[in-house]
């Protein structure tokens, strides 16, 4: 089982909010964690959107949109990104990232379809 | 400006060599912990391999472990990875990355990343 697991895709609506999930392996809690979400869309690195651990344990990436932002759901062992209002732009591939054992892990990664 | 340039990727033969590097620039090179990152065509994002600012610690994902060697100059802002006994599943775009704080060898984002060299393992 991977350690972060992320739905291969979504759709959602222009305005609307598309809720992006990224669920711990069981065994490994979400609470201890900093979660990491990058956005990539095609053609271009990642870029960096923010970090959750909890409300006051969060950053925003540096000229990232207050519509985008970090949650956690405790009972589904789970990292989630928000983002609200969305727009054309925000359709992309977005990563889940933590720090686990000697290194680093992403999650497989959500294509967002915006439509 | 930050900027991270990678470069040596070709296509290479399974069981073959490869040696990447990256160069930086814009930045205290020796300040920071920096690392390589891969995605395969079509596919997610795969953590590669670490080196702190001194060259004085280096981690790897299990799946290079044993093959790939980490590496850096810092006298000429370079990042390096040494690829041996490549595999087809080692066909990738793989990118240099910089971590965002300098205090600890861990538990920062990667803040710049370059835009990657294409290794293609393939007889």
């Amino acid at each position: 089982q991977a350690v972060l697991t992320q739905p291969s895709s979504l759709s959602a609506s222009p305005g609307a909010s598309a809720s992006l999930t990224c669920t711990l392996r069981s065994g490994i809690n979400v609470g201890t964690y900093r979660i990491y979400w990058y956005q990539q869309k095609p053609g271009s690195p990642p870029q960096y959107l923010l970090r959750y651990k909890s409300d006051s344990d969060k950053q925003q990436g540096s000229g990232v949109p207050s519509r985008f932002s970090g949650s956690k759901d405790a009972s589904a062992n789970a990292g989630i990104l928000l983002i609200s209002g969305l727009q054309s732009e925000d359709e992309a591939d977005y990563y889940c990232m933590i720090w686990h054992s000697s290194g680093v892990v992403f999650g497989g990664g959500t294509k967002l379809t915006v439509l | 400006e930050v900027q991270l340039v990678e470069s040596g990727g070709v296509v290479v033969q399974p069981g073959g060599s490869l040696r990447l590097s990256c160069a930086a620039s814009g930045f205290t090179f020796d300040d920071y912990t920096m690392h390589w990152v891969r995605q395969a065509p079509g596919k997610g994002l795969e953590w590669v391999s670490l080196i702190s600012w001194d060259g004085g610690s280096t981690y790897y994902a299990d799946s290079v472990k044993g093959r790939f060697t980490i590496s850096r100059d810092n006298s000429k802002n370079s990042l390096y990875l040494q690829m041996n006994s490549l595999r087809t599943e080692d066909t990738a775009l793989y990118y240099c990355a910089k971590a965002s704080g300098t205090v600890a060898t861990w538990g920062y984002y990667f803040d710049y990343w370059g835009q990657g060299t294409l290794v293609t393992v393939s007889s």
